[in-house]
């Protein structure tokens, strides 16, 4: 069964830390497709990254960057030098392969919490 | 900008009522979905739709049923508000395909009384 585990619920650092969050999943297919979104207190979950199970080069934008590894089955998120506006609820999903619609598959969900 | 909009930020309603949350996506997707999000129960699929008049359950159908006349329009219902239906409501969709990944709505509060 496909499925994804966020193990950490909740985060709490000070300003300028840095934190990672964990993403691990469990899958059979050959192809797919891994994704984070960000949620701030507003609600809305906003698209920040996607990667595919052919490429494992780590991502890096701005302060965020991803490390990607099918060996561990990981897809790991770390926020540099961490802000209060990077204060949400961070989701990992997977695609779902079993009937390729585009249905995705979530974790739980991490709370991080920046502290000024 | 293209974007999915649900017709409530916050509603509240009273047990029993028949309540109707909208979305509407003008990126003309395929996919459209509803979720409920509750603490410490992420993300929950209800019900999601691949195409006009085409309808699937998710994890959680019980008490809802949706309604998709319209390719930008997908429709939950709540035939029956609960107590234990208050939540948040997520509206979501793509284009056909594993690679896209979800547009999401800004969610309505939903809060039956």
């Amino acid at each position: 069964a496909q499925k994804v585990t966020q193990a950490q619920t909740e985060i709490s650092v000070v300003e300028k830390e840095d934190v990672t969050l964990d993403c691990v999943y469990e899958t059979r297919d050959t192809t797919y497709y891994l994704f984070w979104y960000k949620q701030p207190p507003s609600g809305e979950l906003v698209f920040l990254i996607r990667r595919n199970s052919f490429d494992e080069q780590n991502e890096i934008s701005g302060r965020y960057s991803w490390n990607f590894q099918k060996s561990t089955s990981s897809f790991n998120f770390t926020i540099t030098a961490s802000q209060v506006v990077d204060s949400a609820v961070y989701f990992c999903a997977l695609s779902d392969g079993s009937s390729n619609t585009g249905k995705l598959i979530f974790g739980q969900g991490t709370t991080l919490q920046v502290k000024p | 900008d293209v974007k999915v909009t649900q017709s409530s930020r916050y509603l509240v309603k009273r047990t029993g009522e028949k309540v109707f949350l909208e979305c509407v996506q003008d990126m003309d997707h395929e996919n459209m979905f509803w979720y409920r999000q509750d603490p410490g129960l992420g993300l929950r699929l209800i019900y999601f739709s691949y195409d006009v008049k085409m309808k699937e359950k998710g994890d959680i159908p019980e008490g809802y049923s949706v309604s998709r006349e319209k390719k930008e329009r997908f429709s939950l219902i709540l035939e029956s508000a609960s107590t234990n239906q208050t939540s948040m409501y997520l509206c979501a969709s793509s284009f056909w395909g594993a690679k896209y990944g979800y547009t999401f709505g800004s969610g309505t509060r939903l809060t039956v009384v």
